[in-house]
């Protein structure tokens, strides 16, 4: 997994509690993503980063916000965990853009299965 | 509308066969276009990356062509494995790269 690990892998909570999952690489890459994968949709992007404490909103970012201290860490935080923000969630990395004009390779971590209750 | 639909939903082959895996996207402006493969309870790994200009390319056994006329890309998996057996996710990207669209992949399973 491109030496990209999430913590926890699973986790049960219940709603309205607090919940941080984590992203730690040691690839040195620039931009670091968060995104959820549900089933009957595809992987939908929520918040990506392109620098210390530089993150921007993705498609799904309401409920969640983000922080990015160092490099090789990007945690992505649940204020008041609900029902819906029940899904698999996966972090990946890209040494620069993907995109426009970059066409660099995403890779993607092992993923954290998150259950609200 | 930015969308990226793939068929079918769902695939089963026997080991030593070919399939092809169907997409078709729309974005715009359209940037590059990636095929992915999701082993079960494992994160998505890339197997290949087309630009608006290539038309062909391959990793392995298997080949992703781009018909940026139609908008449409396949994936041809040749002599399959079971360890082939996966969610294979095409991808869409657009140049301000503010759309990154993913579709729900095509399901293959593989029996002996």
């Amino acid at each position: 997994d491109a030496g990209i690990t999430q913590s926890p892998r699973h986790k049960v909570t219940e709603t309205g509690t607090p919940v941080t999952l984590r992203c730690h690489q040691t690839e040195n890459h620039r931009y670091m993503y968060w995104y959820r994968q549900d089933p009957g949709h595809g992987l939908r992007l929520i918040h990506y980063s392109y620098g210390v404490k530089d993150t921007d909103k993705g498609e799904v970012s309401d409920g969640y916000s983000v922080s990015r201290s160092k490099t090789e860490d990007f945690l992505l935080t649940l204020e008041s965990a609900t029902s819906s923000q029940t899904s698999v969630y996966f972090c990946a990395i890209s040494e620069g853009e993907i995109a426009g004009a970059g066409y660099n390779e995403q890779f993607f971590g092992p993923g954290t299965r998150l259950t609200v209750l | 509308k930015n969308q990226v639909e793939q068929s079918p939903q769902s695939l089963i082959i026997l080991e030593g066969k070919n399939c092809t895996l169907q997409c078709n996207y729309t974005v715009s402006p359209f940037s590059n276009l990636r095929w992915y493969k999701q082993d079960t309870g494992r994160g998505p790994v890339s197997l290949t990356i087309m630009t608006f200009s290539e038309n062909t390319k391959s990793n392995g056994r298997y080949t992703a062509t781009l018909d940026a006329d139609t908008k449409q890309s396949s994936l041809h998996i040749t002599a399959s494995q079971l360890s082939d057996s996966a969610s294979y996710i095409c991808v869409a990207y657009n140049q301000a790269g503010t759309a990154l669209i993913f579709g729900k992949g095509t399901t293959l399973s593989v029996s002996s």
